[in-house]
């Protein structure tokens, strides 16, 4: 069974631009979460997405948002960059349905860099 | 914030010895999950304590949930180059919102 995907697996950008980025979970699993994770705040959680839904949202900037596709597949987008945002952005899959108490399963990230 | 707090942040290990990275929570969580990230790479779940006191052995490392459910640790008995990396801690709250620890960074010298 093919893990978590996620493309591109780099990116080099500017301030003010705007990115997207994507991920496909392992078949199955509807739920999508996103994680940034940077060396001085470790792994923060972004949002999480169920059936094409927002379920859960995290304490990041409107400029943070994302969406799931009918096929789980889901998408982030940041607009307006910042230096700060920098950083590995993590996509993790789950089941999502009953219990809560899930193992999340990581894609290996894209890394983003703002210059 | 974070709803869990790992310590130590880093853990310096001579090969063949055993260390212990702590979890603590103020609420009491409905259970940890634990995850290895290697260099370079992302985290992979290691496993996952629900009871109260339970504790869960993979090979070397033993894990355990506390008593009152609000701290938990892992051990890992002589260790070896292949531990490298870092540990987090992560629980669930009421939902599907998962929070991780700051993480336990492990440096093995051989």
């Amino acid at each position: 069974k093919a893990g978590v995907t996620q493309t591109p697996r780099y990116l080099i950008k500017t301030r003010g631009q705007q990115v997207t980025l994507s991920c496909s979970p392992i078949s199955g699993h509807r739920s999508v979460s996103w994680y940034q994770q940077t060396p001085g705040q470790g792994l923060q959680f972004l949002f999480e997405y169920f059936s094409e839904t927002q379920r859960n949202k995290g304490n990041f900037p409107g400029r943070f948002s994302g969406r799931q596709f009918s096929n789980s597949r889901s998408e982030m987008n940041v607009s307006t960059l910042e230096l700060g945002d920098s950083a590995l952005y993590l996509c993790a899959s789950s089941f999502g349905t009953g219990d809560s108490n899930q193992p999340q399963h990581f894609g290996d990230g894209t890394r983003l860099s703002i210059l | 914030g974070q709803q869990v707090m790992q310590i130590p942040q880093y853990q310096h290990v001579q090969e063949g010895e055993d260390f212990t990275t702590y979890c603590n929570s103020s609420t009491t969580l409905s259970n940890i999950q634990w995850y290895k990230q290697r260099p370079g790479g992302h985290p992979v779940f290691l496993i996952q304590l629900v009871k109260s006191g339970e504790v869960k052995k993979q090979k070397r490392l033993t894990f355990q949930f506390g008593e009152a459910k609000k701290n938990s640790s892992l051990h890992i008995t002589a260790t070896q180059t292949t531990d490298v990396g870092t540990y987090f801690c992560a629980a669930h709250r009421n939902d599907y919102k998962l929070s991780f620890g700051a993480g336990t960074t492990v440096t093995v010298r051989a």
